[in-house]
């Protein structure tokens, strides 16, 4: 099973400022790794996915990078509304299909 | 517009049972995989069970191999969970997910339910 690992836990930022969230696999998963947003009491959003590929309807302010074992999801200037849990997931490599344990991105 | 509507969920007692629904709109359901992701109370995201379009391929966590069984009913627009053996670690919010793209099941989950709780407790 292929292991995620996201970094910081909590990022705690400002309106306006650029957020970066890390996301490591324990294998490489090519590029087929996404990102998903969830704010509390709600369902999770798929934000990117295949590294950087923005869903339907995200802002361009969100973006993806990376492949192999290495992601970033770059938020270039967070809005009041970014502020929420992050995971990445991977498709690599399944059944299980898995997701990394969060980013918490928080408003300092 | 897409819509994903679970229902099913409740108290259970160790060793009970329970068939969780999702209803799909919006979308030609039969020719997209699904899937249910579960999320214990303050805990992160973990995939539970996946079919294929035509609901010939299932797939499982090894959590739950055995003891829940994915279907799929394509002329109800209809995604089901059959829980059996439940535990305290299975309580949790369970969604159901879409794939993004329609034919083989590829694991991007791009809509979602609102969940249903289920809680298993004595």
């Amino acid at each position: 099973e292929i292991v995620l690992t996201q970094s910081p836990a909590t990022l705690s930022l400002s309106p306006g400022e650029r957020a970066t969230l890390s996301c490591r696999a324990s294998q490489s998963v090519s590029r087929y790794l996404a990102w998903y947003q969830q704010k509390p009491g709600q369902a999770p959003r798929l934000l990117i996915y295949d590294a950087s590929n923005r869903a339907t309807g995200i802002p361009a302010r969100f973006s993806g990078s990376g492949s192999g074992t290495d992601f970033t999801l770059t938020i270039s200037s967070l809005e009041p509304e970014d502020f929420a849990v992050y995971y990445c997931q991977q498709r690599s490599n399944w059944p299980p299909f898995t997701f990394g344990p969060g980013t918490k991105v928080e408003i300092k | 517009e897409v819509q994903l509507l679970e229902s099913g969920g409740g108290l259970v007692q160790p060793g009970g049972s329970l068939r969780l629904s999702c209803a799909a709109s919006g979308f030609t359901f039969s020719n997209f995989a699904m899937s249910w992701v579960r999320q214990a109370p303050g805990k992160g995201l973990e995939w539970v069970s996946g079919l294929s379009s035509s609901g010939g391929g299932t797939f499982y966590a090894e959590s739950v191999k055995g003891r829940f069984t994915i279907s799929r009913d394509n002329s109800k627009n209809t995604l089901y969970l059959e829980m059996n053996s439940l535990r305290a670690e299975d309580t949790a919010v369970y969604f159901c997910a879409k794939d993004r793209d329609s034919g083989y099941y590829q694991g991007v989950f791009d809509y979602w339910g609102q969940g249903t709780v289920v809680a298993v407790s004595s």
